[in-house]
């Protein structure tokens, strides 16, 4: 089946620090990405779509500016948390839209997650 | 707007019994649905989805699911838990652009 990886697994970051996570789709094109948050013992909550080419739409209530999410190839989308604050920490997840034959329809295959934890 | 609801935090069951997992669900317009699970350290994987073809979905490892739209219901269940069940289950919903709403999540639990 298709595979979805993020990197890296598990990061522990300073308060002020940037962090960088990467989404990557290996055996398959991702015109689109989705970025989650997951809190301990809670569901998933979607922050925003990254769309290859183009900026990526956030969800109500995320800050554009502070979770910057790029999305260079079919295969890559990063999100990046600036000046991390420990309320930042959470665990990260992204899936990817397999694009299918017209008509079809497309997955979504999600990859294993990050952990960000900010001292 | 498209929402899911969980009707049960936690499961315990014995193994070898049967699993039920309710999910009740609201949208605007005929939905995709899913369910999808959740084992510890590992990404989640998708393990049936209902996209308006038959109302019964059978999905891997031998779980099912049946879309009733006249309770909006799309309840997972499996006939005989394995230990290997043992995790968490979202059920889910797909609405506009491809996005993709979750339910609170049940926590399964599998007694030996």
């Amino acid at each position: 089946g298709a595979v979805v990886s993020q990197h890296p697994s598990r990061v522990i970051c300073k308060s002020g620090t940037s962090v960088k996570i990467e989404c990557r789709s290996l055996d398959f094109q991702a015109t689109t990405m989705f970025w989650y948050r997951q809190f301990p013992k809670k569901s998933l909550m979607l922050m925003a779509t990254s769309n290859e080419g183009s900026k990526a739409t956030y969800e109500q209530g995320v800050e554009k500016d502070k979770f910057l999410i790029n999305h260079a190839s079919l295969t890559l989308s990063t999100l990046t948390v600036t000046s991390a604050h420990p309320e930042d920490s959470s665990f990260y997840i992204c899936s990817a839209r397999e694009m299918r034959r017209v008509g079809s329809t497309d997955t979504q295959y999600f990859g294993p997650g990050t952990r960000l934890t900010v001292l | 707007a498209q929402s899911v609801t969980q009707l049960d935090s936690h499961v315990s069951v014995s193994e070898g019994t049967p699993v039920l997992l309710r999910c009740n669900y609201s949208s605007s317009y005929s939905p995709s649905l899913f369910w999808y699970v959740q084992h510890p350290n590992k990404g989640l994987q998708l393990l049936l989805k209902y996209t308006s073809a038959a109302t019964l979905v059978k999905g891997i490892n031998g779980f099912e699911a049946e879309f009733k739209k006249s309770e909006t219901s799309f309840h997972l269940t499996k006939p005989s838990a394995h230990m290997s069940d043992a995790a968490e289950y979202f059920c889910v919903v797909g609405w506009t652009d491809y996005k993709l709403s979750f339910g609170a999540g049940t926590t399964v639990t599998v007694r030996a």
